[in-house]
């Protein structure tokens, strides 16, 4: 199976900072890596497919990059609604894995 | 708009069986993969399981701690995704979400999840 390890587990930021969070696969998954958002009580929202692609809908601030074994998922300026938790999940292959979760607390 | 709504949740003992629905609307049902997460309590999220669409050959993978326990069925004619879950363990315990997948090929991704199904196993 493949795993996927994200860091960190979790951060303390401020409104207004540059948030940055990693996600490690265990062996190369091309672009096939999707970042979801989940707060307390919530089903998870889908952010970003396909390692880059933001969903309709989510803000800009929100981006993607990656491919291979690293990917990032960027929040160029902290929201007061972005506080949650994110999660990277891998479709390369069957069984599909996610990432323990990064959760994004206030400073 | 896209709904999908879990039924079905409740407690149960451990060894024993229970089935969740899950009743989508909105979207072209049929046409649809579905999948099932769940979430243990304090936990992250795991992968259950996929079924594709009986356009695609209506077939199904698992994961490994549930292959062989549970099973994901559909039926198209009511648009309602099920997950019946057999020899319950106590880790089970979880909130199970059903999603819908979309992508082609690889680029695989949860666009819509319902509001989830508490399931506790306990004694």
């Amino acid at each position: 199976d493949i795993q996927t390890t994200q860091s960190p587990s979790s951060l303390s930021a401020s409104v207004g900072d540059r948030v940055t969070i990693s996600c490690r696969a265990s062996q190369s998954i091309d672009i096939y890596l999707n970042w979801y958002q989940q707060k307390p009580g919530k089903a998870p929202k889908l952010l970003i497919y396909a390692a880059s692609t933001l969903q309709s809908g989510v803000p800009s601030r929100f981006s993607g990059s990656g491919s291979g074994t690293d990917f990032t998922l960027t929040i160029s300026s902290l929201q007061p609604e972005d506080f949650a938790t994110y999660y990277c999940q891998q479709s390369y292959n069957i069984p599909w894995t996610f990432g323990l979760g990064t959760n994004v607390e206030i400073k | 708009e896209v709904q999908l709504v879990e039924s079905g949740g409740g407690l149960v003992k451990p060894g024993g069986s229970l089935r969740l629905s899950c009743a989508a609307s909105g979207f072209t049902f049929s046409h649809a993969w579905m999948t099932w997460v769940r979430q243990g309590p304090g936990k992250g999220l795991e992968w259950v399981g996929r079924i594709k669409s009986n356009l695609d050959g209506g077939t199904t993978d698992y994961a490994a701690p549930m292959r062989g326990r549970f099973t994901i069925s559909r039926d198209d004619s009511t648009n309602t995704l099920y997950l019946q879950m057999n020899s319950l363990k106590t880790e089970d315990t979880a909130v199970y979400y059903c999603t819908t997948v979309r992508g082609p090929g690889r680029v695989n991704y949860f666009d819509y999840w319902g509001q989830g199904a508490l399931v506790t196993v306990s004694s």
